[in-house]
């Protein structure tokens, strides 16, 4: 399996913009989880969903983020309009249940840079 | 809900020596430890996980120990080399917040 793939691998936009980060977890995981990784915070769960369905969102900043998971293969994460306090790297990560007392496969990370 | 503190931030170690990264946890229903290591550039990766059942765990040059009365658990990395460089994660779940929390990291330096 390729592992839990992230699109893109950098994104640098502007101030306002909209940004679009995008997950394809591993098949056959039925968790997906979004986390956000600063210097000053560290790694926070944003949100995750258990068999396409949100579970909690309380981790999401503020409602310029939402997160959709149209099937089981697909993730995206939207800001917008983007803030250069949004700078930061996303991950995407999945796990085969729906229990956090399992292993999380992460991707590779999206390092988004906001002007 | 659970506090995560690790200590220390970073950690530089010969190569050879042992390496050792500390964490303490708040709730006391916590029942999942795992480490996670990242290296430059890529996602946290699993490297070991105990869970509350078990005081000590081993996987070749990896070794966890958790003391649940003190509320701490430990990763050791015994003859340290350099692809052992990289940011550790500690990490607990359990109880009512049933999300996983993550430590500050420690950044490890093994130097020849």
């Amino acid at each position: 399996d390729a592992g839990v793939i992230q699109s893109p691998r950098h994104e640098v936009t502007e101030m306002g913009q909209e940004v679009t980060l995008r997950c394809k977890p591993i098949s056959g995981h039925n968790s997906l989880f979004w986390y956000r990784q600063t210097m000053m915070r560290g790694l926070e769960l944003l949100i995750y969903f258990n068999n396409n369905v949100p579970i909690d969102d309380s981790g999401m900043p503020e409602d310029r983020f939402s997160a959709k998971m149209p099937n089981a293969s697909f993730s995206t994460l939207k800001i917008q309009p983007s803030e250069p306090r949004d700078s930061a790297v996303y991950f995407c990560a999945s796990s085969r249940t729906e229990s956090f007392n399992e292993k999380l496969f992460f991707g590779s990370g999206t390092q988004l840079s906001v002007l | 809900g659970e506090n995560v503190e690790q200590h220390p931030s970073t950690l530089s170690v010969q190569e050879g020596d042992s390496a050792v990264i500390k964490c303490t946890y708040s709730d006391s229903a916590s029942n999942y430890f795992p480490w996670y290591k990242q290296e430059l550039g890529k996602g946290p990766q699993l490297i070991i996980d105990i869970r509350s059942n078990v005081g000590e765990k081993k996987d070749q040059r990896i070794a966890v120990t958790l003391n649940k009365t003190a509320k701490h658990f430990s990763l050791h990395i015994t003859e340290t080399q350099p692809e052992d460089s990289a940011v550790y994660f500690c990490a607990a779940i359990g109880g009512t917040a049933s999300k996983l929390t993550f430590g500050t990291g420690t950044r490890l330096q093994v130097t020849l």
